[in-house]
């Protein structure tokens, strides 16, 4: 199974901030990885897909980067709405696997 | 528009089985192969089984091997997901999500309790 591990568990910003969230898998997974958003009681909304490919409607602050096995989702001037929690979810191979999720929290 | 409508809470004692229903409307179950996602209280997100492109048999998490079944019926364009043997450690709320890039779609998440 591939493993993916991020990092920071949590992070606490102030709006205006730029953050850095960091996803590791245990073995290459090539550009098959995408990063969710998800808000207390709902269900995660896709941000990035494809490593770096920021999907229709999402705000220009957030981009990703990465291939391989290391990746990153940047908030770039962190808004009210963007305080949440992020899980990356590698789609390489079954059974996919989400990383542990990182709090992004208000300082 | 593409919906996917999840069945209500629900509540089951421990060694009990429970069916989670997810209703597609807007596209036909067949276009985008449907997942099952959970998060226990508190959690992450852990996939719990779906269906790779183009297949007909669902794959499981092995963890959960011998008691998920995930079913999909088209005469009402439903998916169905039954655990069984429930435990504490099945208290979560269950998403069905297609996790497709092109169309990514999510239930609203139906909470499953397990208490004696």
């Amino acid at each position: 199974d591939i493993q993916m591990t991020q990092s920071p568990s949590s992070v606490s910003a102030s709006v205006g901030d730029r953050v850095t969230i960091t996803c590791r898998a245990s073995q290459d997974i090539s550009r098959w990885l995408a990063w969710y958003q998800q808000k207390p009681g709902k269900a995660p909304k896709l941000l990035i897909s494809a490593a770096l490919s920021l999907q229709n409607g999402v705000p220009s602050r957030f981009s990703a980067s990465g291939s391989g096995t290391d990746f990153t989702l940047t908030i770039s001037g962190l808004q009210p709405e963007d305080f949440a929690t992020y899980y990356c979810h590698q789609a390489k191979s079954f059974p996919l696997t989400f990383g542990g999720g990182t709090i992004v929290e208000i300082k | 528009q593409i919906h996917l409508v999840q069945s209500g809470a629900e509540v089951k004692k421990p060694g009990a089985s429970v069916k989670v229903s997810c209703e597609a409307s807007g596209y036909t179950l067949t276009e985008l192969p449907l997942h099952w996602v959970r998060q226990a209280p508190g959690k992450g997100l852990e996939w719990m089984g779906g269906f790779g492109p183009g297949a007909d048999e669902p794959v499981y998490a092995q963890n959960l091997q011998g008691r998920i079944t995930m079913t999909e019926d088209t005469s009402t364009n439903t998916a169905l997901l039954e655990l069984s043997g429930l435990t504490s450690e099945d208290t979560a709320i269950y998403f069905c999500a297609t996790l497709n890039w092109n169309d990514d779609y999510w239930g609203q998440g139906t909470l499953v309790t397990v208490s004696s």
